[in-house]
């Protein structure tokens, strides 16, 4: 399984646009990097998956280097709802049982 | 109506005793998956389940028992509560939305165990 590193937490404010970066250094040929986000008491929810450059959707985008061995989650103009932890997953794309969550990354959104 | 259900949502028991946490899914999804939070920290794998038939330990499999008894119906069982399986349940299915695998979780089972 590919390790990921996020940083443990962040703070922003409303409007802003907050990047969260995940290292994967061991990130295999098959695996795909997912985002989630939890708020408290609620289970994680998906926000964005991707394989290789850049993915977008109405969330999120996700930015993935050549090299694959990070990738960049990029929250446009976050609103004080955005506060949550966003966990990055890697793993493959037929295997759901794989994605292990880690520490994930506390985003604080300040007015 | 939601697609993934646990039952109960809070519960308190005491050290021994036998507790059955239960989830129900309408995804239609073969995959469904047991995690555990603990405060401040990410989720850990139990038990999951590729179909009715297949049963796999995870990551924290010991004092925990699970069963499959239908594609839609998967319930986590604590045989002898200890106070360290005091936490917060997930249960969770998983399916292909076109060409992702994605992860659907319930609304979580708060468990306190005295």
């Amino acid at each position: 399984l590919a390790k990921t590193t996020q940083p443990i937490s962040m703070d922003s404010y409303e409007g802003q646009e907050v990047n969260i970066t995940c290292s994967h250094n061991n990130i295999a040929t098959n695996d795909y990097i997912t985002w989630y986000q939890q708020f408290p008491s609620q289970g994680p929810r998906f926000i964005i998956q991707g394989y290789k450059t850049k993915v977008t959707n109405e969330v999120a985008s996700l930015f993935i280097p050549a090299d694959r061995k990070s990738s960049t989650l990029s929250l446009p103009r976050v609103s004080l709802s955005d506060t949550a932890v966003y966990y990055c997953l890697v793993g493959e794309n037929n295997a759901g049982n794989m994605l292990t969550f880690g520490g994930g990354t506390r985003l604080m959104v300040k007015p | 109506d939601a697609d993934v259900t646990q039952t109960p949502r809070n519960r308190i028991t005491k050290t021994g005793k036998r507790i059955m946490l239960e989830c129900s899914q309408t995804k239609g999804h073969d995959r469904m998956y047991w995690y555990r939070q603990d405060p401040g920290l990410g989720l850990r794998l139990i038990y999951y389940s590729f179909d009715v038939k297949d049963i796999n330990k995870g990551e924290i499999s010991d004092g925990y028992s699970v069963s499959r008894q239908a594609q839609a119906k998967f319930s986590l069982s604590l045989e002898s509560a200890i106070p360290n399986q005091t936490a917060l349940y997930f249960c969770a299915t998983s399916g292909r939305e076109g060409v992702q695998e994605t992860q659907y979780f319930g609304p979580g089972t708060r468990l306190l165990v005295l």
